[in-house]
């Protein structure tokens, strides 16, 4: 199946600063989705991508849709001790049943 | 609304036995899905179903059943627990169309071991 590669596995960042992550494919999606999880609950929608060289923000989150539909990331400026969660990608191909292509995930972890 | 609801919150099996996930929705959804999740793996879909009365599988579907005898309920039937199915389980729902990309509701997960 497609496989979504998403860096890096975990950070551990300062309260205040920056925060990028990325994924990529080995294959196209018509769709971007960028999901957290916090522990002991569902992975909860933060931001979606339709267009290929899509940017789009929410908040001090933002994401875009690479320009070859094979990547994505999300930036989270000014981190702050509740962005700590399990942030995902997926992909989408508007197939039937809404299915989406998880990655691996990565562990934030911000020190107030 | 309560949203997507699933029991129950965590379960312990012993490998041969059988048992069943529930996952029902109150928002008139569609499209019902199970996912796994295991560590530093994300989410793999297992099965999924786009109406009452139909289903299909997902990308790891073997060792599990499912069934959509309504809108609101999916449950998804473990036939034979093994060791290898230790893992969080996610039931999800989104509605139909080009909106329900954007709007796939997680349910709170199933935490399953098997010994």
């Amino acid at each position: 199946g497609q496989q979504l590669n998403q860096s890096p596995q975990s950070m551990f960042i300062q309260e205040g600063e920056d925060v990028s992550m990325n994924c990529t494919s080995s294959s196209i999606f018509n769709t971007w989705l960028w999901y957290k999880q916090d522990p002991g609950e569902g992975p909860v929608l933060l931001i979606a991508l339709y267009k290929a060289g899509e940017l789009t923000s929410n908040g001090r989150l933002t994401a875009q849709f690479g320009i070859t539909r094979k990547d994505s990331f999300l930036n989270i400026s000014a981190s702050i001790p509740s962005d700590v969660g399990i942030y995902f990608c997926a992909g989408q191909n508007n197939n039937a049943g809404n299915m989406l292509t998880f990655g691996g995930g990565t562990r934030l972890m911000v020190k107030p | 609304n309560a949203g997507v609801t699933q029991t129950p919150k965590f379960q312990v099996l012993k490998t041969g036995q059988s048992m069943t996930l529930q996952c029902a929705q109150d928002m008139n959804h569609e499209y019902m899905s199970w996912y796994r999740q295991d560590p530093g793996m994300g989410l793999r879909l297992i099965h999924y179903s786009v109406g009452a009365g139909i289903t299909d599988q997902g990308e790891v579907p073997n060792g599990y059943n499912v069934s959509r005898s309504t809108t609101e309920d999916f449950p998804l039937r473990l036939l034979s627990a093994a060791p290898s199915q230790t893992s969080v389980y996610f039931c999800a729902s989104s509605p139909v169309g080009l909106a329900g990309t954007d709007t796939q509701y997680f349910g709170p997960g199933t935490r399953l071991t098997v010994l």
